[in-house]
């Protein structure tokens, strides 16, 4: 099937702990995006990437680090987690360009206890 | 603030009625999206107007664009149980990367 894929779906862990998100596209597309919804649904783009550069970063704290090994991967790592982490995190990928839509992976709920 | 914001945040409706939500931004844009979000899921993609198009149709969906009061609005018509889900708005400006801000969405609620 032509999609977006992330695993895990859900991650649960403890404050403090390392975690990695990935992210897959079989689209061809060459733009890549990380986004974090919270828990009052507002979606907020955290990173883009085009052709494996990062292009976008919205102020997200350094603990997040996204990483591209080519482009229809994008892996999002998270140092040192916190509470207020916790949220629903979309991939997403396009073709360049202005006029193009985002096709969206299905999310991982990440839950910091 | 967001950059979209929707009106209204919920909205609650029978079977074959009409559904109407509206996006207001803040600054110019390029173009303007709306995506679908069903419970646990993915955002999918119904339709985009470019800022020069005033109105455009896709099967029951309508969407018009005022550029001179910033603001958006999506009709759904005779509204189906499967229309149930929180649908956003996202503007596209003219800045690098592709950059979507999504509004905080309104969630849609058909009755059978």
């Amino acid at each position: 099937d032509t999609a977006v894929s992330q695993t895990p779906k859900y991650l649960v862990t403890q404050m403090g702990n390392d975690k990695s998100i990935k992210c897959e596209q079989n689209l061809g597309h060459d733009t890549m995006y990380w986004y974090k919804q919270d828990s009052k649904k507002f979606l907020k783009i955290m990173f883009s990437y085009n052709n494996k550069e990062l292009i976008i970063n919205e102020t997200v704290p350094n603990r997040f680090s996204p990483k591209s090994p080519d482009k229809a991967h994008l892996n999002l790592h998270i140092n040192s987690l916190e509470l207020g982490d916790s949220a629903v995190y979309f991939c997403a990928s396009s073709p360049s360009g202005t006029y193009n839509e985002q096709f969206f992976g299905p999310g991982t709920r990440l839950t910091v206890l | 603030s967001q950059q979209g914001e929707e009106d209204p945040q919920a909205l609650s409706i029978q079977e074959g009625e009409n559904a109407t939500m509206n996006c207001s931004y803040k600054t110019s844009i390029n173009n303007l999206q709306w995506y679908r979000q069903n419970s646990g899921r993915g955002l999918v993609h119904l339709i985009l107007i470019r800022s020069n198009e005033r109105e455009k149709h896709s099967g029951r969906l309508r969407v018009t664009l005022d550029t001179s009061k910033k603001s958006s609005s999506l009709l759904i018509t005779a509204s189906r149980a499967a229309d149930t889900a929180s649908y956003f708005c996202a503007t596209r400006t003219g800045a690098a990367g592709n950059k979507l801000t999504f509004g905080g969405g309104t969630r849609v609620l058909v009755k059978p």
